[in-house]
């Protein structure tokens, strides 16, 4: 069966732009996470959503959001970008969270200049 | 085989040879965990998972052991190849719907 699809998979924006990026998770998969992994900073965790509802957020700044549609597809925006946004975006599907097991796809890659 | 005590962030370690990465979590609370395999340019690959009611489970080549004394893990590699040159995250959760990753270690086969 498909994997977690991640698009785009490379994007360079400008200080102060916008940017959305999207999760397709496995079918039949409920649970979107979103990680972000700097070199510095390794693995952090953004927020997590289960039926359209966010049930967790890590320690980011309100200028990361996100949001899950009807059929668990998931988007995440951050706005007015920062050089320090640059990194490796990763999202992570699960049948239904918790100890279910995580599935990440390969990524998008935001370079802020 | 070669093993690393503590953690490190790099292993370097003979083809053929068994390999074993360490990793100490934070949580005591945490009941689950996973590790991660990932390769440049892709994401993280799971490999293998334990919960907290086991302190051991084996898949193929692969071997975890969890003590929760000392709120360690580790993966065992069994008969390291060329392809299982990458970069080893553990993760713990405490059933909160997030991951905790440790800071990983660099695998490198030598041939």
């Amino acid at each position: 069966k498909a994997g977690v699809t991640q698009t785009p998979r490379y994007l360079i924006k400008t200080r102060g732009q916008q940017v959305t990026l999207s999760c397709s998770p496995i079918s039949g998969h409920r649970s979107v996470s979103w990680y972000q992994q700097t070199p510095g900073q390794g693995l952090q965790f953004l927020f997590e959503y289960f039926s359209e509802t966010q049930r967790n957020k890590g320690n980011f700044p309100g200028r990361f959001s996100g949001r899950q549609f009807s059929n668990s597809r998931s988007e995440m925006n951050v706005s007015t970008l920062e050089l320090g946004d640059s990194a490796l975006y990763l999202c992570a599907s699960s049948l239904a969270g918790g100890n279910y097991g995580y599935t990440f796809g390969s990524g998008t890659r935001l370079t802020v200049v | 085989g070669e093993s690393v005590g503590l953690h490190l962030p790099t292993l370097s370690v003979q083809e053929g040879d068994n390999s074993i990465i360490n990793c100490a979590y934070s949580n005591s609370a945490s009941d689950y965990f996973i590790w991660y395999k990932q390769e440049s340019g892709k994401g993280p690959q799971f490999i293998i998972d334990i919960r907290s009611n086991m302190d051991k489970r084996q898949g193929q080549r692969v071997t975890v052991l969890l003590n929760k004394t000392v709120k360690h893990l580790s993966l065992q590699i069994a008969a390291t190849q060329p392809g299982d040159s990458a970069v080893y995250f553990c993760a713990e959760s405490t059933n909160d719907y997030k991951l905790s990753f440790g800071a990983g270690t660099t695998v490198t086969v030598r041939a």
